[in-house]
């Protein structure tokens, strides 16, 4: 079975400095993985996917993901954040059929200190 | 930009009543998805729709539940008989390829 783990609930950062969320996942087979955002009340954006070309996934708003098998991490980082980036962070996996379901972690709110 | 559509933003119902949360995916997927999130927790999946039948299911999509596309474009999830513990946003998703489009969400509040 799938599975991702979130490292931290929340994550503190000052602005102008880097963000770092850590992601690491479980599968047995070659998987997509995925970060969403969620600002708050709204609903889930797509920030970027991995799905097997580049190890190095440039998403939106500035942010980029590395994929590393030998850890099995997909950790998400940004290099100066900024006040608009305070959110609620997801990190997903999914199989590589088209139809398969993505399975979420638990999710990193991401503060941002002025 | 396409998006996935959902209605209403928020609803209260009182516990034992039939709600319908709608969605009108993006025109072009084939693939349509219904997933939970309560409060404060993680987002979970509830089924996948494909081919106007259920893919897959998890185990809280038990017998109260139920997904149909009554039409071309709508895609709707039905809980008969609502429990307070239904409570949570729930989030229509649709796909052609690699990942989702989520829409914004439908605040349930069972009462």
């Amino acid at each position: 079975a799938q599975s991702v783990t979130q490292l931290g609930s929340h994550v503190s950062v000052s602005e102008g400095a880097l963000v770092l969320l850590r992601c690491n996942y479980s599968s047995s087979v070659p998987p997509y993985l995925f970060w969403y955002v969620q600002y708050p009340n709204q609903g889930l954006q797509l920030l970027l996917k991995y799905t097997s070309a580049a190890t190095l996934v440039k998403g939106i708003n500035g942010f980029e993901a590395e994929f590393k098998k030998s850890e099995t991490s997909f950790h998400l980082t940004k290099p100066s954040a900024h006040m608009s980036d305070a959110a609620e962070y997801f990190c997903a996996v999914s199989d590589r059929r088209r139809d398969d379901k993505i399975i979420f972690g638990k999710g990193t709110r991401l503060h941002i200190l002025p | 930009e396409p998006e996935v559509t959902q209605t209403p933003s928020h609803q209260v119902t009182q516990m034992g009543q039939e709600v319908i949360l709608r969605c009108v995916p993006i025109s072009n997927h084939l693939y349509f998805y219904w997933y939970r999130q309560i409060l404060g927790q993680k987002v979970e999946f509830l089924v996948s729709f494909y081919n106007n039948e259920i893919s897959e299911k998890s185990e809280i999509f038990d017998d109260q539940f139920s997904v149909e596309r009554p039409d071309g474009s709508n895609f709707t999830l039905k809980i008969r008989s609502t429990k307070l513990e239904d409570s949570a946003m729930y989030f229509c998703a649709s796909s052609e390829q690699v990942g989702y489009t989520f829409g914004s969400g439908t605040r349930l509040t069972v009462v």
